[in-house]
């Protein structure tokens, strides 16, 4: 089934370390985005990117890093800069920029001790 | 700036109850998509329908309805007849067709609890 894997759905991470998330498509979409939610705030966009090889800053990207080395793969990397890190994860695919219909994952939610 | 603001954090009905969420939207934009999306409980939302900003016209599908009036910035969502299923938290967004990358603005989310 097509569709989009996010990896883990539950991570446990102590301060001061990095953590990556895996997301991975097999839907062909080109452009590929990571969101933050966190209660009552509705969904923030972190990054995005349109093409192999590019990606854009979001609303909050300070203490994240991103790489679109395949087309099928956006992996998020949570780093110490990251001042409150704790927060559910989603990951998107859109198969044409111009459509604005997003597919999700089911999401990573990380929680730093 | 965009803004998309939903003022009901959680509505609770009892099934066969209609229930209506709010959107209240912002933007300078004349061209623009509006959307809902459906997060149940595991997680990952689901696309329940785009609307653009030229087409007024109210829709329907199945117990789900949908009245977009651009002279107030709202794009109200009403579940008729509701059923346990449709317990979730709802999310409105909007998105500027002119902006790179496509970026959509969501609201804070109205939580649903159907109870039976």
């Amino acid at each position: 089934d097509g569709g989009i894997t996010q990896s883990p759905k539950y991570l446990f991470r102590k301060e001061g370390q990095n953590v990556t998330l895996s997301c991975e498509q097999n839907l062909n979409h080109d452009a590929m985005y990571w969101y933050r939610q966190d209660p009552g705030q509705g969904l923030r966009l972190i990054y995005y990117s349109q093409i192999v090889n590019d990606f854009q800053k979001g609303d909050i990207a300070e203490g994240y890093s991103v790489s679109r080395e395949k087309k099928e793969s956006f992996p998020l990397t949570v780093t110490s800069a990251q001042k409150n890190p704790t927060a559910f994860y989603l990951c998107a695919s859109m198969w044409a920029v111009n459509t604005g219909e997003l597919f999700f994952g089911e999401g990573s939610r990380l929680t730093v001790l | 700036a965009q803004k998309v603001t939903q003022a009901q954090t959680e509505i609770s009905v009892v099934e066969k109850e209609d229930v209506t969420l709010d959107c209240v939207y912002e933007t300078r934009d004349t061209t623009y998509y509006l959307f809902w999306y459906k997060q149940p409980p595991s997680g990952e939302l689901v696309f329940l329908i785009r609307r653009n900003s030229f087409d007024e016209q109210n829709e329907i599908s199945g117990r789900y309805s949908w009245n977009f009036q651009k002279s107030t910035s709202s794009f109200n969502f009403t579940i008729t007849a509701s059923q346990v299923v449709d317990s979730a938290v709802y999310f409105c967004a909007l998105s500027d067709l002119k902006a790179a990358g496509n970026k959509l603005t969501f609201g804070g989310g109205t939580r649903v609890l159907v109870k039976p």
